[in-house]
């Protein structure tokens, strides 16, 4: 069964940082990963979706990058602002046709002005 | 505008009842689900649907029942018979080409 950990659980970093957000997953199968970004009682947005055969992706300040055989994916920001102050899921799709995602329990950021 | 959008965003009901959230979708998307999200956890897959009249059980179906009569519509009833259904209850569709998932707003569910 998949398993998807993010790392830190809350991080907390002064306006114009460069930071990094760690997601990792147990099963390295995967079809494609997704990150999102949750603000305080919403749904979820899609930031960026990396398929398997794909290195990183870039949305702007963010980049994401994966490595299947280890594992694991990382949401780069760049300059952060208080405005990135949010959740940030990472997501996997396992493959299969029924493009079923597990998450993992998110990383709760904090730019502080 | 195209979206997903859920209604109500708030939901207050007596326990021992049923309601129904809804979920509509303008992005002509085949495949919509049901995920719950409780604090401290992931999402977790409650139905899903990739075709009009045809759904599958998810993670954490028991107590849940859905419909999916036409593509734009996916509502899921929560039953008397959730233990614990306050929650909040969040809509996805995506299409078969794109893969990638777009959510609705919310509905936040509480139960007393």
């Amino acid at each position: 069964k998949q398993e998807v950990t993010q790392i830190p659980a809350a991080l907390s970093v002064p306006e114009g940082e460069n930071l990094v957000l760690n997601c990792s997953f147990t099963d390295s199968a995967i079809y494609n990963l997704q990150w999102f970004r949750q603000d305080p009682g919403k749904g979820l947005t899609s930031l960026l979706l990396i398929q398997s055969s794909q290195r990183e992706q870039t949305s702007g300040r963010l980049n994401a990058s994966l490595d299947k055989s280890s594992g694991r994916s990382t949401l780069y920001i760049a300059a952060s602002q208080p405005g990135d102050s949010a959740t940030y899921l990472c997501a996997v799709d396992s493959g299969g046709s029924n493009y079923k995602l597990t998450f993992g329990k998110g990383t709760l950021l904090t730019v502080n002005p | 505008d195209g979206g997903i959008t859920q209604s109500p965003k708030y939901l207050f009901r007596k326990e021992g009842q049923n309601v129904t959230l809804s979920c509509e979708q303008n992005l002509n998307h085949d495949a919509m689900y049901w995920y719950r999200q409780d604090p401290g956890q992931g999402l977790r897959l409650i139905y899903y649907s990739q075709i009009v009249n045809d759904f599958q059980k998810g993670d954490i179906a028991e107590g849940y029942s859905v419909s999916r009569e036409k593509k734009e519509s996916f509502p899921l009833t929560v039953t008397s018979a959730q233990k614990n259904p306050t929650a909040f209850y969040l809509c996805a569709s995506s299409s078969q080409l794109q893969l990638e998932q777009y959510f609705g707003p919310g509905t936040r569910l509480t139960v007393t």
